[in-house]
């Protein structure tokens, strides 16, 4: 079983849909939970940034995380075009440790 | 800020050949990381290091990889003999001292044919 799985996608709804993205995780030491955003020949940018279990909200995103289930989500509400990306979860058990990323899910927003 | 800098952004090179990746981290930053990513196996972490001592390199695949951080400013990864397998988006990446945000480079692109 791998750290950490995410469905590869490509997941594609229309503008305006509620968007949910989700990750799994093996390792109970994980407290620092990450979202990032790519676009196609870019670098990942850091778009949600997580301590334990909880939510936390900024402007259309939401992160929650579940810690007794392994489980993390990224909502994203009002969808546009400009968010069809990969959206990549990532974790550590340390702030300052290298991250543990899943493949990523291919997000596509139907204008 | 220039964010982190990577260079060549595109390197096509045949196989055998040595290849050296170069990153500037942020002004400040004291953590380096670099990465590589490829269809199969998504972002997988190489090596990083803190205050330019290397922390963890148990994700550098063989021997024939190498990284090294001479300054706060400066670090590459080195490729000698490079393989195709070794075909793979590398990124370089660093943070500060709160270790809250970790930045990402744009990349080097490379191919070995």
């Amino acid at each position: 079983q791998k750290e950490v799985e995410q469905d590869p996608g490509p997941l594609s709804v229309p503008e305006g849909a509620i968007v949910s993205l989700n990750c799994t995780y093996s390792n109970s030491a994980f407290q620092y939970f990450m979202w990032y955003r790519q676009y196609s020949r870019k670098g990942p940018e850091l778009l949600m940034y997580t301590y334990s279990s909880g939510n936390k909200e900024d402007g259309r995103f939401t992160a929650q995380v579940d810690k007794s289930s392994k489980y993390i989500s990224l909502f994203i509400r009002d969808s546009q075009p400009s968010d069809s990306a990969t959206y990549l979860c990532a974790m550590s058990p340390l702030s300052a440790d290298g991250l543990t990323f899943g493949k990523g899910t291919h997000l596509i927003i139907q204008p | 800020d220039a964010g982190v800098i990577q260079s060549p952004r595109h390197e096509v090179t045949e196989m055998g050949q040595e290849v050296t990746l170069r990153c500037k981290p942020i002004s400040g930053h004291n953590s380096l990381f670099w990465y590589r990513q490829t269809m199969m196996r998504g972002l997988e972490l190489l090596i990083y290091f803190n205050n330019n001592v290397p922390i963890d390199d148990s994700g550098m695949p063989e021997d024939r990889f190498s990284a090294k951080m001479p300054n706060a400013s400066f670090s590459t990864l080195k490729i000698q003999p490079s393989e195709p397998r070794d075909s793979a988006v590398y990124f370089c990446a660093s943070t500060g001292q709160a270790g809250n945000t970790i930045y990402f480079g744009e990349g080097s692109w490379l191919t070995v044919v």
